[in-house]
C-alpha cells in the first residue's frame, strides 16, 4: 500500500498569514493527489485535484503543487473560514490512503 | 448534487448494520462511489469503492471480508453492509461520489452517519 505522510499535524496562524502543508507519498503517485478541507458537522470539501488543479468555486488563495512523491498545499491570506483540518489523498491506486491531517488553528 | 447517509446507530460487537446513501442530482451508476470513515479523534480512512460498471468493488484491508458495498440503480442508492463489527469500526461513515466511473478522486461528500460499536 502507498503510505501518505502529512505534516505538520497542527499549525497555528493568524488571519492574513500564508501557510503551507506538506504531503509525502511512500512511492511515486505521479500527480494523482487531492486535497480536502474538513470542518466538524459538515461534509468534507474538495479543494484541489491532480495535485494543482483548483476545484470550481474554491478561492484562489488555495494552491497546490508537486508531483511524484512530494506535494504541498498553500493557503495565502488566511481567512477565518479557513480554520479547519486538511487532508491529502492519493488516488494513484487503491487503497486510496489519506494523510493524517493538518489542523489549522487560530493563533 | 447531494448525498445523504442513513442507517447508523449503536450495535454490539459481532453485530451487523447496513448503511444507505441516497444520491440526488446525478446518476449513481455513471460514477464510481466510495465509503470513507472517520473514527472519533482520528483522520479519514478510505473504506470501500464500487466501480460504475458494477464489475469491481475494492475494500480496505481493515474491512475486507466483513463489509460489502452494493448499489441499487433503480433507487439511485449506495449501500454498505457491515458484519462482524468491532469496536474499532466506530466512526462517522461518509458516502462519497467519485469524479469518474473508475477509481479516481472524490468530488462530492455526504455529511455522514455515525456508527458506534459497543457492548
Amino acid at each position: 500500500d502507498i503510505q501518505m505522510t502529512q505534516s505538520p499535524s497542527t499549525l497555528s496562524a493568524f488571519v492574513g498569514d500564508r501557510v503551507t502543508i506538506t504531503c509525502r507519498a511512500s512511492q511515486s503517485i505521479n500527480n494523482w493527489l487531492a486535497w480536502y478541507q474538513v470542518k466538524p458537522g459538515t461534509a468534507p470539501k474538495l479543494l484541489i485535484y491532480k495535485a494543482s488543479t483548483l476545484e470550481v468555486g474554491v478561492p484562489s488563495r488555495f494552491s497546490g503543487s508537486g508531483s511524484g512523491t512530494d506535494f504541498t498545499l498553500t493557503i495565502t491570506n488566511l481567512q477565518p473560514d479557513d480554520f479547519a483540518t486538511y487532508y491529502c489523498h492519493q488516488y494513484n491506486a487503491y487503497p486510496g490512503m489519506f494523510g493524517q491531517g493538518t489542523k489549522v488553528e487560530i493563533k | 448534487v447531494q448525498l445523504v447517509e442513513s442507517g447508523g446507530g449503536v450495535v454490539q460487537p459481532g453485530g451487523s448494520l447496513k448503511l444507505s446513501c441516497a444520491a440526488s442530482g446525478f446518476i449513481v451508476s455513471n460514477y464510481g462511489m466510495h465509503w470513507v470513515r472517520q473514527a472519533p479523534g482520528k483522520g479519514l480512512e478510505w473504506v470501500a469503492f464500487f466501480r460504475s460498471d458494477g464489475n469491481a468493488q475494492y475494500y480496505a484491508d481493515s474491512v475486507q471480508g466483513r463489509f460489502t458495498v452494493s448499489r441499487d440503480t433503480s433507487k439511485n442508492m449506495l449501500y454498505l453492509e457491515m458484519t462482524s463489527l468491532r469496536p474499532e469500526d466506530t466512526a462517522l461513515y461518509h458516502c462519497a461520489k467519485g469524479s469518474r466511473p473508475y477509481y479516481y478522486y472524490i468530488d462530492v461528500w455526504g455529511k455522514g452517519t455515525a456508527v458506534a460499536v459497543s457492548s
